[in-house]
């Protein structure tokens, strides 16, 4: 079964408005999950990592203004993209460990700004 | 950041053929990892093989790693049209939690 749900699947929205994806791990607590964006037929690009309970990490170049994160229960981490432009269309994954060394993964957020 | 390299970025082959996917990487790693995406999807783990290992098998995958050539492959034997997809090396650079991820390669099993 699923381990990470990702929410939603998909989302178009205007430019200028903001969108938030989700991330919720199932039957086990996450303290940190990875954020990723990939373009078409592209590698996944990490964004940041979150942590319960405290600030994010961003990796270098992702705007932390931008690209909102938080992580507020040890089964939720969240993803906001603000003030959305054309630009950040993209497909937006979410993953985490539960223990061991391989990572599960969210289904994906497919965003499309207009 | 990327760490690894795949190639080729894209392959077609015919049912039953076996297919062989390369990944190089640059940094020392505790393990690499395959992973599979179905088009629009999030990605599914394979395998995983330690920095001590230097073959492993599951079902119709064999993966190798060289460390000394930090290289890695994957072959997927008998191949078969639900294994298109894209396949992705990541590997986890020792003193760090992240996964980083090659830029894949696309499979296509032709009918």
């Amino acid at each position: 079964g699923a381990v990470v749900s990702q929410h939603p699947s998909w989302v178009i929205c205007k430019s200028g408005t903001s969108v938030k994806i989700e991330c919720r791990s199932l039957d086990f607590q996450a303290t940190t999950m990875f954020w990723y964006r990939q373009f078409p037929k592209q590698s996944l690009m990490l964004m940041a990592t979150s942590n319960e309970g405290s600030k994010a990490t961003y990796e270098q170049g992702v705007e932390k203004d931008k690209f909102l994160i938080n992580h507020a229960s040890l089964t939720l981490s969240t993803l906001t993209v603000t003030s959305a432009h054309p630009e950040d269309s993209s497909f937006y994954i979410c993953s985490t460990f539960t223990g061991g060394p391989e990572a599960f993964f969210g289904q994906g957020t497919r965003l499309t700004v207009v | 950041s990327q760490q690894g390299e795949e190639d080729p970025q894209a392959l077609s082959i015919q049912e039953g053929e076996n297919a062989t996917m390369n990944c190089s990487y640059k940094t020392s790693i505790n393990n690499l990892q395959w992973y599979r995406q179905n088009s629009g999807r999030g990605l599914v783990h394979l395998i995983l093989i330690r920095s001590n290992e230097r073959e492993k098998h599951s079902g119709r995958l064999r993966v190798t790693l060289d460390t000394s050539k930090k290289s890695s492959s994957l072959l997927i034997t008998a191949s078969r049209a639900a294994d298109t997809a894209s396949y992705f090396c990541a590997t986890v650079p020792t003193l760090d939690d992240k996964i980083i991820f090659g830029k894949g390669t696309r499979l296509h099993i032709l009918p």
